[in-house]
Formats: structure tokens, sequence, C-alpha cells
């Protein structure tokens, strides 16, 4: 069975405090990796989709790599605006089209 | 691009009764919609592959007599929540791929907050 982890659950970190965000993952194949944003009461956010193993996406502050096992998405020298949850789902090759989930990371930025 | 309305954005009904949720793709034609419901601080949980012209497919423990899916075009797809009780209160959000179905990103509605008293 295709298994998201995302971890930490929650991370508050101070404006300009650069961090990262962990994503392990299990599919028998994989054809993707997606991160998302999530704001309180909003539907996800696309940010980056990444294919094979040592890709990278960089989108002003974030920057996402993939392994065989595992995605990271790197917060560099974050602003408050950055604030919000931050989900990844993998579409395996067998899944006719279907994401799975993780179950997010919050993150909080304070001034 | 790839821009997809949910309506409404929130709704409070009583048990009973039933709410219909409407998703459309704006800027596209989504022969394919899917439909998660998301509890507090959890993940998204997939509950149906909406497949335009064609019966949805459920997942499995959701009943698909009580959470009715339509999908009569290529840019509109309903969800009915049937005599809804309190355990129904939840986060909806829909959600079509962009032109290419595998491969392609998720984009999503900005969810339904249903609350039934």
């Amino acid at each position: 069975e295709d298994q998201v982890t995302q971890s930490p659950e929650a991370l508050r970190l101070q404006e300009g405090e650069s961090s990262s965000l962990n994503c392990s993952y299990t599919v028998s194949g994989l054809r993707g990796l997606f991160w998302y944003r999530q704001d309180p009461g909003k539907g996800p956010e696309f940010l980056f989709t990444l294919y094979s193993a040592g890709e990278e996406k960089e989108k002003e502050r974030l920057k996402a790599t993939l392994t065989k096992k595992e995605s990271f998405l790197h917060i560099t020298a974050p602003k408050p605006e950055d604030s919000a949850t931050y989900l990844c789902a993998v579409q395996a090759t067998d899944s006719w089209g279907k994401f799975q989930f993780g179950a997010g990371t919050q993150v909080v930025v304070t001034p | 691009g790839a821009v997809v309305s949910q309506h409404p954005s929130r709704v409070i009904c009583k048990s009973g009764t039933s709410v219909k949720i409407e998703c459309r793709s704006l800027d596209f034609q989504a022969t394919t919609m899917f439909w998660y419901r998301q509890f507090p601080k959890q993940s998204l949980m997939l509950m149906a592959t909406s497949n335009e012209g064609s019966k949805a497919t459920y997942e499995q423990g959701v009943e698909k007599d009580k959470f009715l899916i339509n999908h009569a075009s290529l840019t509109l797809s309903t969800l009915t929540v049937t005599s809804a009780h309190p355990e129904d209160s939840s986060f909806y959000i829909c959600s079509a791929s962009g032109t290419g179905f595998f491969n392609s990103p998720l984009h999503f509605g900005n969810g339904t907050r249903l609350t039934v008293t």
C-alpha cells in the first residue's frame, strides 16, 4: 500500500530562519511527487512536481528535492507570508491518476 | 490557467437535509475530477473519482448512496450529501487535472465547509 509520511507535524520559525520539511514515501512505482501549500480554510495550491530522483525545483524561497525514498522542501530565509500547511502527495504508476497525500507540516513564521 | 471553482464555500444545514456542492473547471475541460474530505490536522482523504458521462468510482468505506456524485459535463461535477448528519460535518474539496491526466498536478477548489446541526 502506498504511504506518505510528512515530518515534522508542525514547525515554528523566526523570520529568516531557514529549515527543511520532509516527505517520506513508499510506492510501488513513482509517477510523480507533488508539493502543495494550503492556507486555513482554503484548497491546496500547487507548488512543484518532481518526477525522478535527483530532480530539484525552485520558486522564490522554496526549493524541493527528490530522492528514491523522500523529498525535502527547503524554506530559505522565510517570511511571515510563508506561514501555511505544506502538503506532499505522490502519484503511483499503478494508481490510475490517484494522489496519496501526507498529513502535512504546519509552518508558522514569526516576525 | 487551470482554475477550479467550488461553491458554496460554507454551508450550514439541519440534520436530515441534503446539500449540493458544485465544482467547476473554469478554463479547461476536466474529464475526471476528484472529491476529497479533510478533517482538522489530517490528510486529504479521497472519497471518489468523478468521470464525465459515467458513474463515479468510490473509495472503500465511502457510501455512494449518501455522497451522490454527478459529472454531467466536462466542466461541472456536483457532490450531494444526502440526509446529512452531524458526523458528515467536514471540509470537502474538489480537484481536477489540467491537460494530460497522468503526471499533471491536481488543481483544487477552495473547499466547502459543511456544518450539520
